[in-house]
């Protein structure tokens, strides 16, 4: 069973835009998120995080949303840039586990010049 | 460079022959993860170590996967009569005990069984 999924494969987006990434979760144990960032050939980066007990986390340019209701979270990235485009990853876990995260299947971002 | 390596970058076997891949951690990380990852997609946990204790397997570590940290540096993680669905990105990570979340991954080891 897929606990965290990403729907959308891969997203266009021109460079200065917003990109927004999304992801959903099913497993209501979860409490902590990640997104990171995979370049090929590269293991994933760690990007941002999000406890439960908010519903918004910032960071430059990246901005993660958690809707616990609906059990979705978001990324926002603005301005897009070229160096963006990756493969992003959401990733959920319960805290004070062992810190086994849960991915999702990834989003693919291009950012367009 | 002061990141996590793994070694080797790129395996081909032939079915049923045994392979181990190493991993070298952060050095002042005490926690290692493996995780493998297939095509499209995110990585899925196998095993779990904390210092030299193996602490959390995965049910898709069967008995033909062992992995080791015998002195909680460096991991390793071997398979037994490889099969062609074991093809996969091996990955590893590692994390600072107070940041577990937080991980640092490595650029995998690519498996591939012919």
């Amino acid at each position: 069973d897929q606990q965290v999924k990403q729907n959308s494969p891969s997203l266009s987006v021109q460079e200065g835009r917003i990109s927004i990434l999304n992801c959903d979760y099913t497993n209501s144990m979860f409490d902590y998120f990640l997104w990171y960032k995979k370049y090929p050939a590269e293991g994933p980066t760690f990007l941002i995080s999000i406890s439960s007990i908010k519903d918004k986390n910032e960071d430059g340019r990246f901005t993660v949303f958690l809707n616990k209701s609906a059990k979705h979270l978001s990324l926002h990235i603005v301005p897009s840039q070229p160096g963006d485009s990756a493969v992003y990853f959401c990733a959920a876990t319960v805290s004070g586990n062992t810190g086994k995260l849960i991915f999702g299947q990834g989003t693919t971002l291009q950012v367009k010049p | 460079d002061t990141g996590v390596s793994q070694d080797p970058r790129h395996k081909i076997t032939k079915r049923g022959q045994n392979v181990t891949f190493r991993c070298d951690p952060i050095s002042e990380h005490n926690r290692l993860y493996w995780y493998r990852q297939t095509l499209g997609q995110g990585p899925e946990f196998l095993t779990y170590f904390q210092n030299e204790a193996q602490l959390e397997k995965s049910r898709l570590l069967s008995d033909r996967f062992s992995a080791e940290r015998p002195k909680g540096s460096f991991s390793t993680l071997e398979i037994q009569r490889t099969e062609q669905g074991d093809s996969a990105m091996y990955l590893c990570a590692s994390s600072l005990g107070g940041r577990p979340y937080e991980q640092y991954f490595g650029p995998g080891t690519r498996l591939t069984v012919t």
